[in-house]
């Protein structure tokens, strides 16, 4: 049971342009999401995290949007760098639990 | 600033061989994680820590063991390597629950 899908496993984008990653999850208990980057022979690095009392969070070129009632996150990237490919993961947590569920991951490719 | 150290970085095991991959952090750290990362797929997790002595089980424990008797140190157990067990595996640590996760560069680990 895959309770955080993140649908697409790739996206490229034009750099200078936004670049917006899904994530949708089933679980309703979940309240506290992140984003997370991974560059290849790396560990994923922390990007961006957001709690269910918020439906937004910016920092820097990053944003990130939660919808609850559509279980539904996203990623938004403005402007999108060469520096930004990598794959994203989503990853959400519910209270009391002591560990993160994560998505499948997104592929984002940024062309020159 | 070390973060989380994990070694080996890559691995080859025959069928039926054990092994401990070292995970350790300088962070201070309360909790521990143990993740595998199959291709195309996210992060699952194997076991968790929440201090010294204490160790639970995450979505795919089985074929591994873990222990805890430091803050500091996480070593993750395979005692009966299998084909299936072939993937990468990622350390990471947080100082509270479901806080952002530092992730170490992960040991690839092949089964043969």
């Amino acid at each position: 049971d895959q309770q955080v899908k993140q649908n697409s496993p790739s996206l490229s984008v034009q750099e200078g342009r936004i670049s917006i990653l899904n994530c949708d999850y089933t679980n309703s208990m979940f309240d506290y999401f992140l984003w997370y980057k991974k560059y290849p022979a790396e560990g994923p690095t922390f990007l961006i995290s957001i709690s269910s009392i918020k439906d937004k969070n910016e920092d820097g070129r990053f944003t990130v949007f939660l919808n609850k009632s559509a279980k539904h996150l996203s990623l938004h990237i403005v402007p999108s760098q060469p520096g930004d490919s990598a794959v994203y993961f989503c990853a959400a947590a519910y209270q009391g639990a002591q560990k993160l569920v994560f998505g499948q991951g997104t592929r984002l490719t940024i062309n020159p | 600033n070390a973060g989380v150290t994990q070694t080996p970085k890559f691995r080859i095991l025959k069928i039926g061989q054990s092994m401990t991959l070292q995970c350790t952090q300088d962070m201070n750290h309360n909790y521990m994680y143990w993740y595998r990362q199959d291709p195309g797929m996210g992060l699952k997790l194997i076991y968790y820590s929440v201090g010294a002595g204490i160790t639970d089980k995450g979505e795919v424990p089985n074929g591994y063991n873990v222990s805890r008797s430091t803050t500091e140190d996480f070593p993750l157990r395979l005692e009966l390597a299998a084909p299936s067990q072939t993937s990468v595996y990622f350390c990471a640590s947080s100082s509270r629950r479901a806080q952002p996760q530092h992730f170490g560069d992960g040991t690839r680990l092949s089964i043969l």
